[in-house]
């Protein structure tokens, strides 16, 4: 079924550790996004791409980072986990056809 | 710079009554404005477009570029229409990124 798939959906892991999130969408869709969310507040964009091999930051800083090596596959990595990065993070992906982008379950990250 | 601006965090309704949310933007060009809607559990999803103008699940939205405004509208709430909602304005120049609003958690009074 075309989806976009967020893995994992719920992390908490301590301070200093390298983690990835994990975002594949099944859409064949060129662009992909990455929202942060912390708890009711606005989404914001920090990370996207137009397609393999390109990457841009979005509006609010990060200190993560992106990679899109395959269409499908839009994994955002953190080398050393803080406190401050326990949020919500909401991959999205949009076609070329059409204007609607379409978002994944979230992925949880609380880091202690 | 793009900005979409949704006044109220939270707006109780009662069932049967009309419900509005208000949503203002600034753009330079021509927007693309949308209104996506989270219920519990469930993932952000899209609830309409202004550019196909229809209605989904009751509700309808304008676009006023007189006012810079696209608010959402329902005649009559129902229960099921408790959920967080979120305007959101599309860049059509180069990234296409979805700008969001703060979001309005709507809940509805039985």
């Amino acid at each position: 079924e075309a989806d976009i798939y967020q893995t994992p959906r719920y992390l908490v892991i301590g301070t200093g550790k390298k983690i990835t999130l994990e975002c594949s969408q099944t859409m064949g869709h060129d662009k992909m996004y990455w929202y942060q969310q912390d708890p009711g507040m606005e989404l914001h964009l920090i990370h996207y791409s137009y397609g393999v091999n390109s990457t841009e930051k979005g509006d609010l800083s990060s200190e993560s980072t992106v990679s899109r090596i395959r269409t499908e596959h839009f994994p955002l990595t953190l080398e050393s986990a803080r406190p401050s990065h326990t949020s919500q993070y909401l991959c999205a992906s949009k076609g070329y056809r059409g204007n609607t982008i379409y978002f994944g379950e979230g992925s949880w990250l609380t880091v202690v | 710079a793009q900005r979409v601006t949704q006044p109220e965090k939270l707006l109780s309704v009662f069932k049967g009554a009309p419900v509005e949310l208000k949503c203002n933007y600034s753009y330079s060009g021509s927007p693309e404005l949308f209104w996506y809607v989270q219920y519990s559990r469930q993932r952000l999803q899209l609830l309409l477009r202004h550019i196909s103008r229809e209605s989904i699940k009751g509700f309808t939205a304008d676009l006023n570029k007189g006012e810079t405004s696209f608010h959402l509208k329902k005649p009559f709430a129902q229960e099921e229409d408790s959920a967080m909602y979120y305007c959101a304005l599309l860049s059509n120049f180069g990234n296409e990124k979805l700008t969001f609003g703060t979001g309005t958690r709507l809940t509805i009074i039985p």
